[in-house]
């Protein structure tokens, strides 16, 4: 496996089901991210972890949780989402290191989840 | 909140002809970036321009960075077929790990 992986691809659940999206990369990159992209709405930065520590939440409903238990690993957990959490969920990764750093992201396939 | 401001939102362009994307933002920042998305795919980074004045070329595509205006711009030189899809920018600042995406430019370049 190369870049950013993502699984499943494609997710259907209901509003009281519990999921987990899965991302890894192999890419050796220390930072890894969560985005949202809905239809006719810019892409959403949800969750970003720096050496596995969040370091940015931007106000993100608590029915999504991250985890993030190594640099190459991270999941968003989902539980009692709503129909207009359906969306495209990216994961990225990429080197951080500071004001200079380079910080290009690579992305993920991502996962088209369908809340019903 | 950073704001980034993208146009056109859709582009419908002639094979062969030339046209620019232009992308604004409201904060200072150093780091900008363009990606392409085809549909049903992912994002697939383009061109990273990291200071001022910075220009970056890729076969047809140019982009270039203005920090002091705060715009980039992504020019498109004799259009192909294979160039339609949409155009992200994104403007991280100078501190932090945040990302700016804009709204895209969807472009379609007709034979």
């Amino acid at each position: 496996e190369t870049g950013v992986t993502q699984t499943p691809r494609h997710l259907v659940m209901g509003m009281t089901n519990k999921k987990s999206l899965k991302c890894e990369q192999h890419l050796g990159h220390n930072a890894m991210y969560w985005y949202k992209q809905s239809a006719k709405k810019p892409l959403e930065l949800m969750f970003v972890y720096n050496f596995k520590e969040q370091t940015e939440n931007n106000s993100v409903p608590s029915r999504f949780s991250p985890e993030c238990p190594n640099s190459s690993h991270l999941f968003l957990h989902l539980h009692t989402l709503q129909p207009e959490d359906s969306a495209l969920y990216l994961c990225a990764s990429s080197l951080a290191g500071g004001i200079s750093s380079y910080n290009e992201q690579f992305f993920g396939p991502g996962t088209r989840l369908t809340v019903l | 909140e950073l704001k980034v401001e993208q146009n056109p939102l859709f582009l419908s362009m002639q094979e062969g002809k030339n046209y620019t994307i232009y992308c604004n933002y409201s904060t200072t920042s150093d780091r900008l970036y363009w990606y392409r998305q085809d549909p049903g795919k992912s994002l697939e980074s383009l061109f990273v321009l990291l200071s001022n004045g910075a220009v970056k070329q890729e076969g047809r595509l140019m982009a270039s960075l203005d920090t002091k205006a705060r715009l980039s711009t992504l020019h498109i030189t004799a259009a192909v077929h294979d160039l339609s899809a949409t155009y992200f920018c994104a403007v991280s600042p100078n501190t932090g790990n945040q990302f700016y995406f804009g709204t895209g430019t969807s472009l379609t370049v007709i034979p």
